[in-house]
């Protein structure tokens, strides 16, 4: 059974850094792209950034470039998610997904929210 | 950046109607558009794929078509676990981009 478990959120003061992980289980992790989707108290999907299987390629939206950074370690199933001069509208809970056929498995997310 | 134009933003229907969600491209994305439907604070769950490739334990009430850049999310016989906000998402470049979401009630 395919698992994904996000973990790392915290309330955090603007310019403040924050590490999200996903745990991935039940499916081989290395040969899967993989997604960041986050979504704002009381609003939609907005799509954060992707990486390839062998982290090859990464992308960004425009709003966290240069800001956030995604990773992954293949040797440990797991993709993360550096966070770094946070600010509040980055507060949102953030889902990591599987990228294939669209978004096919999705973990439960991880609250983040950012305020003094 | 493509930009997916969802309507309607929401939508009263009864149990057992037959209700659609469209998505418009800004630009031509192929067939890489998916459905997704997400309940209260839960997470979103993919429901389409490729426009009108159903995920593996939808049921068949669910359907997708597409005519150009407009995408087509059909509920049909609606029960009442559909009740729930839907997202259409293209996957053909990035930045990957999502509709605004059609929220479905009950009347």
């Amino acid at each position: 059974e395919v698992q994904l478990l996000e973990s790392g959120g915290n309330l955090v003061q603007p310019g403040g850094s924050l590490r999200l992980s996903c745990a991935a289980s039940g499916f081989t992790f290395s040969i899967y792209n993989m997604t960041w989707v986050r979504q704002a108290p009381r609003k939609g999907l907005e799509w954060v950034s992707g990486i390839t299987g062998r982290g090859e390629n990464l992308d960004y939206t425009d709003s966290v470039k240069g800001r956030f950074t995604i990773s992954r370690d293949n040797s440990k199933n797991s993709l993360y998610l550096q966070m770094n001069s946070l600010r509040a509208e980055d507060t949102a809970v953030y889902y990591c997904a599987r990228d294939w056929n669209g978004l096919d498995y999705w973990g439960p997310g991880t609250p983040v929210t950012v305020s003094s | 950046d493509i930009q997916m134009t969802q309507s309607p933003p929401s939508l009263s229907a009864s149990v057992g109607d037959r209700v659609t969600i469209t998505c418009r491209a800004s630009q031509g994305i192929s067939i890489w558009l998916a459905w997704y439907q997400q309940k209260p604070e839960k997470a979103p769950k993919s429901l389409i794929y490729a426009a009108t490739s159903l995920q593996s334990g939808v049921p068949s009430r669910f359907s997708g078509s597409i005519s150009g850049t407009d995408f087509t999310l059909t509920i049909s016989n609606l029960q009442p676990e559909d009740f729930a906000t839907y997202f259409c998402q293209q996957y053909n470049s990035f930045p990957r981009t999502f509709g605004q979401g059609t929220k479905l009630e009950i009347k």
